[in-house]
């Protein structure tokens, strides 16, 4: 089962930074946050992942809060591309779950 | 391969079938991964193999689903007396290592089940 906690939808306006919240009150030490994300009926890709510390890729920025029980996807200057169903995952070993996700619309 | 291929992309058959979907991961990945999709839904997690191992069959349905990784490289999902609710996107990742590694997913494999 999913450990997170996500909004179902999200609106962003085009050109303005995206940010996508996730709780996960349960995260335990050696487990980490990633986000993934969906467009339409393509398969998930990988956008970025941490441990403790934020971490950012030319993707994204990964703010994880000091408990770790929560973090946030940010999307710098969102486009129209960026619409999709994003997802936070915790996981520690193998196995990855997949919740619901949160789908975010960007608006011109 | 350059990336994870599945096959076949789509696939349409009669209740009471036996199907067969096929993924090859990336060559250097260890750890492969099965997900089933409804519409509309996040992935669902099947199973997964580290090398040829299967160390979590926890997700299949029911024993009509069934995987293998006999060489440690290509993977079978196979669905014994398909099911109409069994229609869904099945997806194939692989991960060069598991554990804190990404995902890498295929293009999916659709069933339809009439």
């Amino acid at each position: 089962d999913a450990k997170t906690t996500q909004p179902t939808s999200m609106d962003c306006a085009e050109g303005r930074a995206a940010n996508l919240p996730c709780n996960h009150s349960t995260i335990s030490g050696n487990e980490y946050v990633y986000w993934y994300r969906q467009i339409h009926s393509q398969g998930p890709q990988y956008i970025i992942h941490g441990l403790k510390n934020n971490e950012t890729n030319e993707m994204a920025s990964l703010i994880i809060t000091e408990d770790r029980k929560s973090s946030t996807l940010i999307l710098p200057h969102a486009t129209l591309r960026d619409t999709a169903v994003y997802y936070c995952i915790v996981a520690g070993g193998f196995k990855t779950i997949f919740g619901a996700g949160t789908r975010l619309f960007v608006k011109a | 391969g350059a990336g994870v291929s599945q096959s076949p992309r789509y696939k349409v058959t009669k209740r009471g079938q036996d199907v067969t979907l096929r993924c090859d991961p990336i060559s250097s990945h260890a750890t492969l991964y099965w997900y089933q999709q409804a519409l509309g839904q996040g992935p669902e997690f099947l199973t997964y193999f580290n090398y040829e191992a299967q160390p979590d069959k926890s997700g299949l349905p029911s024993d009509r689903f069934s995987a293998e990784r006999p060489e440690g490289s290509i993977s079978t999902l196979t669905i014994q007396r398909t099911e109409q609710r069994d229609s869904a996107m099945y997806r194939c990742a692989s991960s060069l290592d598991g554990g804190a590694g990404e995902l890498f997913f295929g293009e999916g494999s659709r069933l339809t089940v009439l």
